[in-house]
């Protein structure tokens, strides 16, 4: 079984572009995450789908971040336009329906503005 | 509002050594409690979590934990360190009904011969 994968790995933009990074869940997950990690701090929410409908989005930045889940498949997480404090890793979870049900992580985006 | 603190930003142990990473909590009651491990190029992996019951948890890799309550931590232990253990490791609270996840900053574990 395929886990969560993620694209690009890795991102460099300049200060003012554009950026989508996606995330393919694992088949059958309702529920995703997407998660930042800027360098050297903790790992943090950023917001939570299910299947196609925003859970809770309280860990977004500002309004420069669009998240987007068509279908309850893969998602996207656009930055427009991307400022230097968004350089970090971008790291994309899935579970199943339960609360209990494991976050399965993906490897990453690591995006960099320069 | 939920927090972790893992105080030890770095830590470096002998292979075949005992090893012990602290991880401390805040949440108003019991939590959901989480240990995940990031290898250099990969995703974090579940080591183990604490749901609720024996406060003794078994995880993978012959890695364990021990939630206890009175201090608020939930410190991850192996016995004996090997060097495919050299990693990042995190610590992780959760509130009981919600999925959301708070991370702790992280240890990195080195490992030397």
């Amino acid at each position: 079984e395929a886990g969560v994968t993620q694209f690009p790995s890795h991102s460099v933009i300049e200060k003012g572009q554009t950026v989508t990074l996606r995330c393919d869940p694992i088949s059958g997950h309702d529920n995703l995450y997407w998660y930042r990690r800027v360098m050297g701090k903790e790992i943090k929410f950023l917001l939570h789908f299910v299947k196609e409908s925003k859970q809770d989005e309280s860990g977004m930045p500002n309004n420069r971040f669009l998240a987007e889940r068509t279908g309850g498949t893969y998602s996207t997480l656009k930055v427009q336009p991307a400022e230097l404090e968004d350089s970090g890793v971008y790291f994309c979870a899935s579970s199943q329906g339960q609360v209990e049900d494991t976050q399965y992580f993906g490897p990453g985006t690591r995006l960099t503005v320069l | 509002a939920q927090s972790v603190t893992q105080p030890d930003i770095h830590i470096t142990v002998s292979e075949g050594a005992s090893l012990e990473l602290r991880c401390n909590y805040s949440y108003g009651a019991t939590p959901y409690l989480f240990w995940y491990v990031q290898s250099p190029g990969q995703g974090l992996q579940l080591l183990l979590k604490y749901f609720s019951g024996d406060t003794l948890v078994q995880g993978i890799k012959g890695f364990e934990a021990e939630f206890k309550r009175s201090q608020s931590s939930f410190n991850l232990r192996k016995p004996s360190v090997h060097w495919s253990d050299a990693a990042e490791y995190f610590c992780a609270v959760g509130a009981r009904g919600y999925q959301k996840v708070t991370f702790g900053t992280g240890t990195k574990l080195q490992v030397i011969p």
